[in-house]
């Protein structure tokens, strides 16, 4: 049982590039979700999904893109990446009540 | 406790004390509430949790108190050792809507 994993773990891209962050879990869960961690601020929620299908916006949503096709998998794409994208990545996942994160992925946009 | 800004709170203590770490969570209406340990270029671990039903949880070494009047979550670690060095924030859990809101962290350091 691995729990959340993701990939990368490390990324450096330039102004304008598109790229996938990959996220998946083992545990069966319904629903997942993308955060970014900024210095000083707390963990702040992307987009989320309650099921496969099904995704929808959190509170940071501008700029990303992601889609849910099986239980297992919600990658998070960035369409055309800024410097403002620069972040910590994590993605969670939660069965009744409990959150779990993944490692994160740390990505520089330059 | 935890604030919103540029440098997270601190809290020192030697080996073997007792740590004390604060949370001001912001809504009344939130139903629960998670400890996470965060060590410098990891994600997010599970500490602990409790229902907004209940006032005190306890685990290994650790315990959460709970007091819904003040919206205060605190996070006890019973003789703290190295390996507990880390941020630690709180998560409250929003029952409208349906997710969690999460403080900025207090930095844990221990002193061997």
């Amino acid at each position: 049982n691995a729990g959340v994993t993701q990939t990368p773990k490390f990324q450096v891209l330039k102004t304008g590039q598109s790229m996938t962050l990959q996220c998946a879990q083992d545990m069966n869960h319904e629903y997942m979700s993308w955060y970014r961690q900024d210095p000083g601020m707390g963990l702040r929620l992307i987009h989320y999904s309650v099921g496969a299908g099904i995704t929808d916006q959190g509170e940071v949503p501008n700029g990303y893109n992601v889609s849910r096709s099986t239980t297992e998998d919600f990658p998070l794409r960035l369409l055309s990446a800024a410097p403002s994208q620069t972040s910590v990545y994590f993605c969670a996942s939660r069965g009744q009540e409990t959150q779990y994160f993944g490692p994160g992925t740390r990505l520089l946009v330059l | 406790g935890e604030s919103v800004g540029l440098h997270l709170p601190t809290l020192s203590v030697q080996e073997g004390d007792n740590s004390i770490i604060n949370c001001a969570y912001s809504n009344s209406a939130s139903d629960y509430f998670i400890w996470y340990k965060q060590e410098s270029g990891k994600g997010p671990q599970f500490i602990i949790d409790i229902r907004s039903n209940m006032d005190k949880r306890q685990g290994q070494r650790v315990t959460v108190l709970l007091n819904k009047t003040v919206k205060h979550l605190s996070l006890q670690i019973a003789a703290t050792q190295p390996g507990d060095s880390a941020v630690y924030f709180c998560a409250e859990h929003l029952y409208t809507g349906n997710q969690f809101y999460f403080g900025t962290g207090t930095s844990l350091t221990v002193i061997p």
